[in-house]
């Protein structure tokens, strides 16, 4: 069974905390993509990756950075937390040969204070 | 512009009613668009994609580029059917654009 694997369900930080959020895959998927999402404003993209040290912004990038050292490991940073960024973050991975079908997590429901 | 609208937050239909979700587009290209499903407690997931014109769980959505709609449909709605839809367009560098998202809940 396919599985994309976020390191924590709930996370709560303190305003101005540096965060870390962690996803991996085990399918070997060249894609991976961080999206927030919110009630009434869905999915929106953060970061994406089509490959090991590669990243593109995606359309709400602000206060985020990412890292991929490794193909299977995406990993979401918070420079400084703030109380904004209190959401459900999903990570999410795909083939090259099949963008658009997403694989999900299960998400991680920040909470900054 | 590329967008996925998503007119309605909340949809409750008894069981056994049709169901029609609805999904408008705006895309400059050819578009490829998809419904993406999150029940409770459980990932979201790719229900269906317009290219496939498949059924999924009794599921249809047709590609009406006339009215860049992209409607998602069920005769006869059933408990389980309970979730969060998404619609969504495949964009520009093969990124995927959500829609607003629409709770389905089918009353008994």
């Amino acid at each position: 069974d396919v599985k994309v694997t976020q390191s924590s369900r709930y996370l709560v930080k303190r305003t101005g905390e540096k965060v870390f959020l962690e996803c991996v895959q085990d399918m070997d998927h060249e894609n991976m993509f961080w999206y927030r999402q919110d009630p009434g404003l869905g999915l929106r993209l953060i970061y994406f990756s089509y490959d090991v040290k590669m990243k593109e912004k995606g359309d709400i990038p602000e206060g985020y950075s990412v890292s991929r050292e490794k193909k299977e490991r995406f990993s979401l940073i918070l420079e400084s937390a703030s109380t904004n960024q209190t959401s459900m973050y999903l990570c999410a991975s795909s083939s090259t040969g099949e963008n658009e079908k997403l694989f999900f997590g299960s998400g991680t429901q920040l909470s900054v204070l | 512009a590329q967008r996925v609208t998503q007119p309605e937050k909340l949809l409750s239909v008894f069981k056994g009613a049709p169901v029609e979700l609805k999904c408008n587009y705006s895309y400059s290209g050819s578009p490829e668009l998809f419904w993406y499903v999150q029940y409770s407690r459980q990932r979201l997931q790719l229900l269906l994609r317009h290219i496939s014109r498949e059924s999924i769980k009794g599921f249809t959505a047709d590609l009406n580029k006339g009215e860049t709609s992209f409607h998602l449909k069920k005769p006869f709605a059933q408990e389980e059917d309970s979730a969060m839809y998404y619609c969504a367009l495949s964009g520009q560098g093969g990124k995927l654009i959500f829609g607003q998202g629409t709770e389905l809940s089918v009353k008994p």
